[in-house]
């Protein structure tokens, strides 16, 4: 069981926006450690998305935006393209003893 | 551009200590700032955290796995490694390095391997 908890899935028709939540608790995101986005096509390397809450890493569309919120975050994805079919997560630190870092158990997003 | 590559044995029997390497090229690893992680990915599962090793000389693990991992530096190679001790098949994952961006308090990584795959059996 992931620290941080993400749908296990959710989709969208291209064109369409979607939103992944990630769910921590007082040790983590409650704590106002900063969250961070990764997408993770199999087979290849992860790729930071998003860091800082809502800063996006040059090259990285801006169709692509991360918020947070007491102890939830979210990643938003605005006109949904097919090659956006992925798998996300959140990542955080932890001031308990689960872990210098955590990561949120992964959503995986299917384009219609 | 930085690239990371990891590489080791892919398979491991029960018991025995998994080792992988990760060579860095592009950039020196010992350039001031810079930290390193290992994290990995079980068949079917999520991400996992391992460990990082911080510019400051301080290193971190998970504490589920803290007393069977080992990580170190290789500088004259530009490499770092991970060694974890007595593997069973709970074990067995993809692996990937990654680097922490400079900066105090960067938890993040910004740059991954492309991931090597391990699997623990006899």
């Amino acid at each position: 069981q992931s620290v941080l908890t993400q749908p296990p899935s959710v989709s969208g028709a291209p064109g369409q926006r979607v939103t992944i939540s990630c769910t921590g608790s007082s040790s983590n995101i409650g704590a106002r450690y900063d969250v961070h986005w990764y997408q993770h096509l199999p087979g290849t390397a992860p790729k930071l998305l998003i860091y800082g809450n809502n800063n996006r890493p040059s090259g990285v569309p801006d169709r692509f935006s991360g918020s947070k919120s007491g102890t939830s975050a979210s990643l938003a994805i605005t006109g949904l393209q097919a090659e956006d079919e992925a798998d996300y997560y959140c990542q955080s630190y932890d001031s308990s003893l689960s872990g210098f870092v955590v990561f949120g158990g992964g959503t995986k997003l299917t384009v219609l | 551009q930085l690239q990371l590559q990891e590489s080791g044995p892919g398979l491991v029997k029960p018991s025995e200590t998994l080792s992988l390497t990760c060579t860095v090229s592009g950039d020196s690893i010992s350039s001031s700032s810079y930290s390193w992680g290992w994290i990995r990915q079980p068949p079917g599962k999520g991400l996992e955290w391992i460990g990082s090793f911080y510019y400051s000389g301080n290193t971190y693990y998970i504490p589920s796995l803290k007393s069977r991992v080992t990580m170190s530096v290789d500088t004259s190679k530009n490499q770092f490694s991970l060694k974890l001790s007595s593997v069973t098949a709970a074990d067995t994952a993809v692996y990937y390095c990654a680097r922490h961006p400079p900066g105090s308090g960067r938890t993040f990584f910004d740059y991954w391997g492309q991931g090597t795959l391990v699997i623990v059996s006899s």
